[in-house]
């Protein structure tokens, strides 16, 4: 059964730091991973998508990469800002149909 | 685009009642997907349509839910009867094949 783990559950960090949010799947035959942002009570907004035979996305701040010989995928925020506060979902592409298995999510607080 | 619309965005029912849900994915998508969050289990995929087709309903939980696609622009999941334990957040998705899935705002089920 395919699973998806991110790891931290939570994360608090002073405004302007550099941090990693990992994520981990069991499923090596990846069709493509992508990362969301969740805000509370609101949709999921889509911010990288990492097809299987690319190794990074990259969007402003945000770096995404994919290991998939080591089943991993880490999302890099730069110079993080109160406003990135939010819950971060990583999600695994099965196939083409795209199907996605989510992880449970990060939820981090960027402190002023 | 106004992107994925769900209607209505909160519902409170009685047990045993009726619901249904409503999405409306961006024109030109093909692909379209209702997930369940819950504080439990996360995000997860109750049933996927292509070209407004059911692909996989093996998410479905109970017999008692269903959704429909009748064309291109419109899409229902009911549940009939509901119970409290369905009470979460509904998403619908839609997408391009092999592309990035823009979620909708949710509708929030409390079913009391």
């Amino acid at each position: 059964k395919q699973e998806v783990t991110q790891i931290p559950a939570a994360l608090s960090v002073p405004e302007g730091e550099n941090l990693v949010l990992n994520c981990s799947f069991t499923d090596s035959a990846i069709y493509n991973l992508q990362w969301f942002r969740q805000d509370p009570g609101k949709g999921l907004t889509s911010l990288l998508l990492i097809q299987s035979s690319q190794r990074e996305q990259t969007s402003g701040r945000l770096n995404a990469s994919l290991d998939k010989s080591s089943g991993r995928s880490t999302l890099y925020i730069a110079a993080s800002q109160p406003g990135d506060s939010a819950t971060y979902l990583c999600a695994e592409g099965m196939d083409s149909s795209y199907k996605l298995i989510f992880g449970s999510g990060t939820r981090l607080l960027v402190r002023p | 685009d106004a992107g994925v619309i769900q209607s209505p965005r909160h519902e409170v029912t009685e047990m045993g009642q009726e619901v249904t849900l409503r999405c409306k994915p961006i024109s030109g998508h093909n692909s379209l997907f209702w997930y369940r969050q819950t504080m439990m289990r996360g995000l997860e995929l109750l049933i996927y349509f292509n070209n407004n087709v059911p692909i996989d309903d093996s998410g479905m939980p109970e017999d008692r839910f269903s959704a429909k696609m009748p064309n291109a622009s419109f899409s229902t999941l009911k549940i009939q009867p509901s119970e409290p334990r369905d009470s979460a957040v509904y998403f619908c998705a839609s997408s391009l094949v092999n592309t990035e899935a823009f979620f909708g705002q949710g509708t929030r089920l409390t079913v009391v």
